[in-house]
């Protein structure tokens, strides 16, 4: 199975501060990474596909990069409601497993 | 509106078996890959299953393998999740998700969540 570490595992910044969290498969994933941000109580949300298209309706402020087994996620300016958990997942092959979860604070 | 809803959840024994539904509004399933993803209490997202636009391509994690099918009733536009043999580390809350229609896997559609605990 293919791993994915996140890091870090949690980070507090103030508002408006560029947050970047990392992605790192176990193995070459290509592009095949999604994005999604978990409110708590909440099903999680898609924000980022194919390691970096913005997914319709979601903010510029977040944004995708990356390829092969490392990947950066990034809050371009941290907003109130960006405190969530956040998570990569590969689906190069199944099972289509997620990273660990980052998750984001307010300072 | 395009939604999902997830039903069926609830406590059961250990060694017990449970199905649980994903119906679907505003939205024809047999158009999308659909997936379950599960949550234990505290911990982070698991892929479960999915099955594709056809139903030709059915897939699950290895903890659930043997233990947990997925079907569909395309009349009533639902998906459901046959659990059988449940186990204390089945306790999750579970969601079904509808893969994004280019790729198949980004969810970007997502059910409200069903919680399943699995203890006597």
């Amino acid at each position: 199975d293919i791993q994915m570490t996140q890091s870090p595992s949690s980070l507090s910044a103030s508002v408006g501060d560029r947050v970047t969290i990392t992605c790192q498969a176990s193995q070459d994933i290509t592009n095949y990474l999604n994005w999604y941000q978990q409110k708590p109580g909440k099903a999680p949300k898609l924000l980022i596909y194919d390691a970096s298209n913005l997914e319709t309706g979601v903010p510029s402020r977040f944004s995708g990069s990356g390829s092969g087994t490392d990947f950066t996620f990034t809050i371009s300016s941290l907003q109130p409601e960006d405190i969530a958990t956040y998570y990569c997942q590969q689906y190069d092959n199944p099972p289509f497993t997620f990273g660990p979860g980052t998750r984001v604070d307010i300072k | 509106e395009v939604q999902l809803e997830e039903s069926g959840g609830g406590l059961i024994q250990p060694g017990g078996s449970l199905r649980l539904s994903c119906a679907a509004s505003g939205f024809t399933i047999t158009s999308y890959w659909m997936h379950w993803v599960r949550q234990a209490p505290g911990k982070g997202l698991v892929w479960v299953s999915h099955i594709d636009r056809d139903g030709s391509t059915i897939r699950f994690a290895d903890s659930v393998k043997g233990r947990f099918t997925i079907s569909r009733d395309n009349a009533k536009n639902t998906l459901y999740l046959q659990m059988t043999s449940l186990r204390g580390e089945d306790t999750a809350v579970y969601y079904c998700g509808r893969g994004l229609v280019t790729t198949g896997y980004g969810m970007d559609v997502w059910g409200q969540g069903t919680t399943v605990t699995v203890s006597s």
